[in-house]
């Protein structure tokens, strides 16, 4: 149980153009979900919140206008890459926190890693 | 600026013996504490949860916190080749969302 998927799993764009990125919680409903990015050799940094049906909540120094984020329902946040640069290509991973199971565990997805051109 | 603490390694370890991981925070409301494996190119994978102060046993793990010293540690016991990865230790957060803080993390290399 607890399983969260990610797709694309990798993706190359060329540069000026978007990418959205799905995650799914698959077997459980994600009242949470969050959204991260991690560069070679570093760690986990994390880039914004997400809550169901309202707006996700950014990270200081991460630009909400270039990261969309949208939680549509209890198993789906998307996050678009608007305007993608080189510097942009990353590690992006997911995680969802479960309703109603031990609802402090956080479920990490497998991760998209984006390379801009 | 709340902060999480880990050797970066690498730890070098035979196969057989235990490996001993730390961690210190800074953020004294954390309740909650996680190790995560990530295996390179991968995602993070949850290891363990702990958050009573003491010894909690899984398998082969040992995850151990002391909440007075802000220190929680992991040990593996009878490591293996496969056990070769990153630790991240994450504690959770006070905010109603529960994020968490993670370190750098600890590379293991397990040596056959």
């Amino acid at each position: 149980g607890a399983v969260v998927s990610q797709h694309p799993s990798w993706v190359i764009c060329k540069s000026g153009t978007s990418v959205k990125i799905e995650c799914r919680s698959l077997d459980f409903q994600a009242t949470t979900m969050f959204w991260y990015r991690q560069f070679p050799k570093q760690s986990l940094m994390l880039m914004a919140t997400s809550n169901e049906g309202s707006k996700a909540t950014y990270e200081q120094g991460v630009e909400k206008d270039k990261f969309l984020i949208n939680h549509a329902s209890l198993t789906l946040s998307t996050l678009t890459v608007t305007s993608a640069h080189p510097e942009d290509s990353s590690f992006y991973i997911c995680s969802a926190r479960a309703l109603g199971l031990a609802d402090y565990e956080q479920y990490f997805g497998p991760g998209t890693r984006l390379t801009v051109t | 600026q709340k902060e999480v603490e880990q050797n970066s390694g690498p730890l070098s370890v035979p196969e057989g013996a235990i490996a001993s991981l730390n961690c210190t925070y800074s953020d004294r409301g954390s309740q909650s504490f996680f190790w995560y494996r990530q295996y390179s190119g991968k995602s993070p994978e949850l290891i363990m949860f702990i958050y009573s102060n003491g010894d909690k046993e899984d398998g082969r793990f040992t995850a151990q916190l002391n909440k007075a010293s802000q220190y929680v540690s992991l040990l593996i016991r009878d490591s293996q080749p496969s056990d070769s990865a990153t630790y991240l230790c994450a504690p959770q957060g006070t905010d109603s969302w529960g994020k968490l803080q993670f370190g750098a993390g600890t590379q293991v290399v397990v040596t056959p």
